[in-house]
């Protein structure tokens, strides 16, 4: 059965502070993929990544970095949280090759940056 | 005009009622469909997927895509509700080499017992 796990279901952080979200799946998936997800304006893409130590930008990664060192795992870093970060954050993978391209969600981090 | 579209409703039904959810996309490459349940305050789980035009049943959800129309629906039959949720489409290009898939905003529905 499918599994993507995610550290925390729940943060509270203040402003200013680093905040690492983290990310295992156990599907041998080699695409990864960050999302935040707030009312009205659905899934946005933060990053992906295709490989180990492979990344790429999505739709806002402004303000967000990941870090990928293991096929398993893949980790969201806020540098310096800031309230407008405060969010429901998903990760998901899945298979590279697959045709359809379908990706399978771990059960989220909502973050509250004070 | 933004890439797919979904009435974020909300949509109330009663219990036993059948549930038409709907996207449009303006891609032409979209070849894979999927609908995703979103249980409140869970991620996303996936529903459904098709391939190209036609129908797919499964239980009492059906997964219908029109190309020519670019539209593609997702009906609940003798909706329960447990059916209470965000479903969300979900569309790509396909053929391994995209990696990214492009979602709509999501449909809230209620199922009133």
């Amino acid at each position: 059965d499918v599994k993507v796990t995610q550290s925390s279901r729940y943060l509270v952080k203040r402003t200013g502070e680093k905040v690492f979200l983290e990310c295992v799946q156990d599907m041998d998936h080699e695409n990864m993929f960050w999302y935040r997800q707030d009312p009205g304006l659905g899934l946005r893409l933060i990053y992906f990544s295709y490989d180990v130590k492979m990344k790429e930008k999505g739709d806002i990664p402004e303000g967000y970095s990941v870090s990928r060192e293991k096929k398993e795992r893949f980790s969201l870093i806020l540098e310096s949280a800031s309230t407008n970060q405060t969010s429901m954050y998903l990760c998901a993978s899945s298979e590279a090759g697959a045709r359809e391209e379908t990706q399978y969600f771990g059960p989220g981090t909502r973050l509250l940056v004070l | 005009q933004k890439e797919v579209e979904q009435d974020p409703g909300p949509l109330s039904v009663p219990e036993g009622a059948i549930v038409s959810l709907n996207c449009t996309y303006s891609n032409s490459a979209f070849q894979y469909f999927m609908w995703y349940r979103q249980y409140s305050r869970k991620g996303p789980e996936l529903l459904m997927y098709t391939y190209s035009s036609g129908n797919k049943e499964d239980g009492r959800f059906t997964a219908q895509v029109d190309k020519s129309s670019k539209y593609i629906s997702l009906f609940i039959r003798d909706s329960q509700p447990s059916d209470s949720a965000t479903y969300l489409c979900a569309m790509s290009e396909g053929g391994g080499s995209n990696y990214k898939l492009t979602f709509g905003k999501g449909t809230l529905l209620t199922v009133n017992p």
